[in-house]
Formats: structure tokens, sequence, C-alpha cells
């Protein structure tokens, strides 16, 4: 079974700063997706970015970036030049490709931007 | 990008009364939804996936009597929470697969069940 672990619970940063969260899996599958999800106080869940194993490249959306390493198992989300409006619950979630389309979730990381 | 709405977005009622939430996918057909509970900081938990036109699956512990699932169309899916008791009082999430844009699921707001 596919599990997914995110080691820290809560983080803090200045506004402007740069921040790292961390998120490893564990599965013996090849083909899978990865996301990271936000959830900010509204509570609505937000598609951050998303990441196909199959593909090298690191994806990028704006300030949001990860640093995917397949073989470590790890899948990190960079935010630069953080904001006051990223303050949320983040979530890494993975994806089996071709199964049912459930995601296995972390237990997530509450990130605070201080102004 | 695909927007998910859910109503209501907050409800009340009284212990023995059912509840009913809807989830709607507003600009893309999915196939496929879920349907969430979340506790206070906590993850979210998978309570059972909807096909359409299918019955929906459960996940092992979840009553499905009790959290009754119907995916009638390919933009709408509702979830009944019949004789609801103070212990079913939760945050409830619902996601839709988009088929078009390889398999992302996208959240609606969620929807604050207080049971008195």
């Amino acid at each position: 079974a596919q599990t997914v672990t995110q080691s820290q619970p809560e983080m803090s940063v200045q506004e402007a700063e740069t921040v790292t969260l961390s998120c490893t899996y564990d599965t013996s599958e090849s083909n899978y997706y990865l996301f990271w999800y936000k959830q900010p106080p509204s509570r609505q869940m937000i598609l951050v970015i998303r990441q196909e194993a199959y593909k090298q490249q690191n994806a990028t959306e704006n300030r949001f970036s990860v640093n995917f390493q397949k073989a470590a198992k790890s899948f990190s989300l960079k935010i630069s030049d953080s904001q006051l409006g990223d303050t949320a619950m983040y979530f890494c979630a993975f994806m089996k490709q071709g199964s049912n389309y459930q995601l296995i979730w972390g237990a997530g990381t509450k990130l605070i931007i201080k102004p | 990008g695909a927007v998910v709405s859910q109503h209501p977005s907050w409800v009340i009622c009284k212990s023995g009364t059912s509840v009913k939430i809807e989830c709607r996918s507003l600009d893309f057909q999915a196939t496929t939804m879920f349907w969430y509970r979340q506790f206070p900081k906590q993850s979210l938990m998978l309570m059972a996936t909807s096909n359409e036109g299918s019955k929906a699956t459960y996940e092992q512990g979840v009553e499905k009597d009790k959290f009754l699932i119907n995916h009638a169309s390919l933009t709408l899916s509702t979830l009944t929470v019949t004789s609801a008791h103070p212990e079913d009082s939760s945050f409830y999430i619902c996601s839709a697969r988009d088929t078009s844009l390889t398999d992302t699921q996208y959240f609606g707001p969620g929807t604050r069940l207080t049971v008195l």
C-alpha cells in the first residue's frame, strides 16, 4: 500500500522569504501522479501543483515549484517570495495512474507567513 | 480552472433527521466524484467513490445505509446523511475528477454539518 509522509507539522516564515515543505512517499508503482494541495482558513482545497512521475522535469507554477526525486521518493514544494495569502495547510497527495483515481494523503503541514 | 460547487455550505439539523449535500462540477464533466470527511486539524478521510450511473464504492468502516450517495449525472453527485446523530457532525468535502485534465481532482468548498 502507498503511504505519504509530511514530517513537518508546522512551519512559519517571514513574508517574502522562501520556504520548502517536505513530502516523502512509499510505493512500488512506476506510474503515478503527485500533487500539492493548499487549504486556507476558508477550508477550500486548492490545487497548487501536480507532477507526473514519468516526467523528469520538475513542475513549476509561478512562485511554486517542486523538487521531485523519484529514486528517493521525495516530492518537496518550494514557495518563493512568500505572501501572507500563502498561509494555509498544505497537503501532499499521491495517485496511482490507471487506478480508481483515489488520492493518498499526507497529514499536512501548517504554513504560517508572518508580516 | 475547473470549478466545483457544493451546497449547502453550512447546515444545522436535529438528531434523527436527514440532510442532503449536493456537489456539482460547473464547467466540466466528472465521471468520478469523491466524498471526504475532514475532522479538525486532520487530513481528508475518503468516505466513498462515486461513479456516474453506478453504485458508489464505500471505504471500510463507512456505513453505506447511513451515507447514501447518488451520482445520477456527469455533473452532480449527492450525499445524504440519513438519521443524523451528533457524531455525524463534521466537515464534508466533495471532489470531482476532470478526465480532460489528466485525472486531477478539483474540490468543492465543503459543507459544515452540525447535528444537534
